[in-house]
């Protein structure tokens, strides 16, 4: 079984800042990939960054990056010069083998919800 | 292009009506799949498609929840007899057939039972 957990329920970040999301996991997966989705008021999950469990580097989009950290479980979201229109929930999401029926679904942490002030 | 679509977006039911909720998905993504998101919390997987094969259905909560997708493209997930426990944001996502990292989501539908 799969378990991802975020602790943050909620953060303030000031504009032009940078914030952390904090994202643990547990698997038994040899092999699998850890997501990061953006959810605005509107509802649509908006894909942010993804990082596969053997990949050398740590994953980076444009203003966010994830520091990923094997031995211990976890994927941290960095969002770097934040601007208003990042407040929203962000969920941390995880999909085990990379191949199978079972391996394709997502299970998703409990969300953190980011609001930045101006 | 157009991203998945998902109807209606909004839905009242009353306790006991059956509904239907319709998902299409990106133009040729082999796979899709349908999640659900309680308030506050994070979304919990349903059930997967391949083409047209329902090959996980794990997560669906109970048997008055029942999914399809006949021809391979447009799903359409049914719940029977509906619960006050059912409300919630439904959510479809696909992903492109080379298995890619992404699954892309769809808007919700937002399920309210009264």
């Amino acid at each position: 079984a799969q378990k991802i957990t975020q602790t943050q329920p909620g953060m303030f970040v000031q504009e032009k800042e940078a914030v952390t999301l904090d994202c643990t996991y547990d698997t038994s997966d040899p092999s699998y990939g850890l997501f990061w989705y953006k959810q605005p008021s509107s509802g649509e999950m908006i894909f942010l960054i993804y990082q596969g469990s053997y990949d050398q580097q740590n994953a980076t989009e444009g203003r966010y990056s994830l520091n990923f950290q094997k031995a211990r479980k976890s994927a941290n979201l960095v969002i770097s010069a934040s601007q208003l229109g990042d407040s929203a929930m962000y969920f941390c999401a995880m999909r085990g083998t990379l191949s199978g029926a079972a391996g394709n679904k997502l299970t998703f942490g409990g969300g953190t919800r980011v609001l930045v002030k101006p | 292009g157009a991203g998945v679509s998902q109807s209606p977006r909004y839905k009242v039911a009353k306790r006991g009506q059956d509904v239907a909720l319709r998902c299409d998905p990106i133009s040729g993504h082999v796979s899709l799949f349908w999640y659900q998101q309680a308030l506050g919390q994070g979304p919990e997987f349903l059930t997967y498609f391949q083409n047209e094969a329902q090959l996980d259905k794990s997560g669906l909560p109970s048997d008055r929840f029942f999914a399809e997708r006949p021809e391979g493209s447009v799903s359409t997930l049914k719940i029977q007899r509906t619960q006050q426990e059912d409300s919630a944001v439904y959510l479809c996502a696909s992903s492109p057939p080379e298995g890619g990292k992404t699954q892309y989501f769809g808007p919700g539908t937002r399920l309210l039972v009264l």
